[in-house]
């Protein structure tokens, strides 16, 4: 079993639609919990991080994290025909040495159709 | 800045043969990361480097190789080719956060290796 699942998608939906992405993971020592946006062949960018659960909210995006139930959301509203891309879920611990471990989910694909 | 910045972009490389990636970043970041992406397995981790001079193995280190001469760049070297190995291999960065929690890392563009 993987230490974080996401569903992979794709997943289509009408421009202007609320957007909700998951992941749930098994390892409890995962400290922080992030979301990245792939563009076809591109690298994966930073989005939004948390740190504990709760929400936190940037302008049209809202990342959850649910420590208790191991499950972290991503949620979009109005969603634009650019936030079309590949949504990462990825969790941090903490490499040997220092650096951090970044273990990903497989990543959802999304597409906001006009 | 350029950020984190990758070479070649594209290579198809016959079965048996070697090659270098090179990755070069200009945010004076302390540790630096191979990863490679594969359908259906998401981002795994190859090899990593805390320093200047160092390097340590990650989830699939086998049949590469890294080097850190420089703080700037980091190698990774394919000593004998596999179908196998045939994937987008991305770099990416992160700053030393003096001690503190680190948590984000700065990709690069990727490289697309096709090995027949």
């Amino acid at each position: 079993q993987k230490e974080v699942e996401q569903d992979p998608g794709p997943l289509s939906v009408p421009e202007g639609a609320i957007v909700s992405l998951n992941c749930t993971y098994s390892n409890s020592a995962f400290q922080y919990f992030m979301w990245y946006r792939q563009y076809s062949r591109k690298g994966p960018e930073l989005l939004m991080y948390t740190y504990s659960s709760g929400n936190k909210e940037d302008g049209r995006f809202t990342a959850q994290v649910d420590k208790s139930s191991k499950y972290i959301s991503l949620f979009i509203r109005d969603s634009q025909p650019s936030d079309s891309a590949t949504y990462l879920c990825a969790m941090s611990g903490i490499l040997t040495g220092g650096g951090n471990k970044l273990t990903f989910g497989t990543g959802t694909q999304l597409k906001v159709e006009l | 800045n350029a950020g984190v910045t990758q070479t070649p972009k594209f290579r198809v490389l016959k079965t048996g043969q070697s090659m270098t990636l090179l990755c070069a970043q200009d945010m004076n970041h302390e540790y630096m990361y191979w990863y490679r992406q594969d359908p259906g397995m998401g981002l795994r981790l190859i090899h990593y480097s805390v320093g200047e001079g160092t390097t340590a193995k990650g989830e699939v280190p086998d049949g590469y190789n890294v080097s850190r001469l420089k703080k700037q760049n980091f190698l990774l070297g394919l000593e004998s080719a596999a179908p196998s190995q045939t994937s987008v291999y991305f770099c990416a960065s992160s700053p030393h956060r003096g001690g503190g929690p680190v948590y984000e890392q700065y990709f690069g563009p990727g490289t697309r290796l096709t090995v027949t």
